[in-house]
């Protein structure tokens, strides 16, 4: 199984400021690799694919890069609707696996 | 536009059984792998299982391998999980979404309780 790390587990930015969010996969994914939002009480929705294209609707604001174990993202300036919960999840191989998750809240 | 929508969520003692049902609409059914999802009260998101668009593959995690059941049927447009020998850390919210490449569509989720 391919263990996702997230890190950190708690990121706390300021409205308008950079966040930068870390995925570490056990072992290659190739660029298999999404992210989530999740807010409370809500679904999650996908942001990106393919470790950076991203999903239908969703911002610039939100980046997506690398490639095989490490990943990130980027949001860019911050807003208020963006503090939520992170996951990234590989879908190279089965079972398909989730981060632990990154909460970002306001500092 | 793509909805899916849970049913069939409850409480169930351990050992007991349920299905869970996901009806969804917006888009052509059949031509979609389709997933569930769960999320236990408080923690992060776990696979569940995933069925190709035909019906003819299915995968599960090892967690629920041999006692979860995942089918479709196409001309209901409707997604199924049959859980039995259910445990308490089967409890969760349990989401159908679309697809796992990713999973580009998500339900509102079915809250499933196992306790005596």
């Amino acid at each position: 199984e391919i263990v996702m790390t997230q890190s950190p587990a708690t990121l706390s930015v300021s409205p308008g400021e950079r966040a930068t969010l870390s995925c570490r996969a056990s072992q290659s994914v190739s660029s298999n690799l999404a992210w989530y939002q999740q807010k409370p009480g809500q679904a999650p929705r996908l942001l990106i694919y393919g470790a950076s294209t991203r999903a239908t609707g969703i911002p610039a604001t939100f980046s997506g890069s690398g490639s095989g174990t490490e990943f990130t993202l980027t949001i860019s300036s911050l807003q208020s609707e963006d503090f939520a919960v992170y996951y990234c999840q590989q879908y190279n191989k089965w079972p398909l696996t989730f981060g632990g998750g990154t909460k970002v809240e306001i500092k | 536009e793509v909805q899916m929508v849970e049913s069939g969520g409850g409480l169930v003692q351990p050992g007991g059984s349920l299905r869970l049902s996901c009806a969804a609409s917006g888009f052509t059914f059949s031509n979609y792998d389709m997933s569930w999802v769960r999320q236990a009260p408080g923690k992060g998101l776990e696979w569940v299982s995933t069925i190709t668009g035909g019906g003819g593959s299915s995968y599960y995690a090892d967690s629920v391998k041999g006692r979860f059941t995942i089918s479709r049927d196409n001309s209901k447009n409707t997604l199924y999980l049959q859980m039995s020998s259910l445990r308490v850390e089967d409890t969760a919210l349990y989401y159908c979404a679309r697809k796992y490449y990713p999973f580009d569509y998500w339900g509102q989720g079915a809250l499933v309780t196992v306790s005596s």
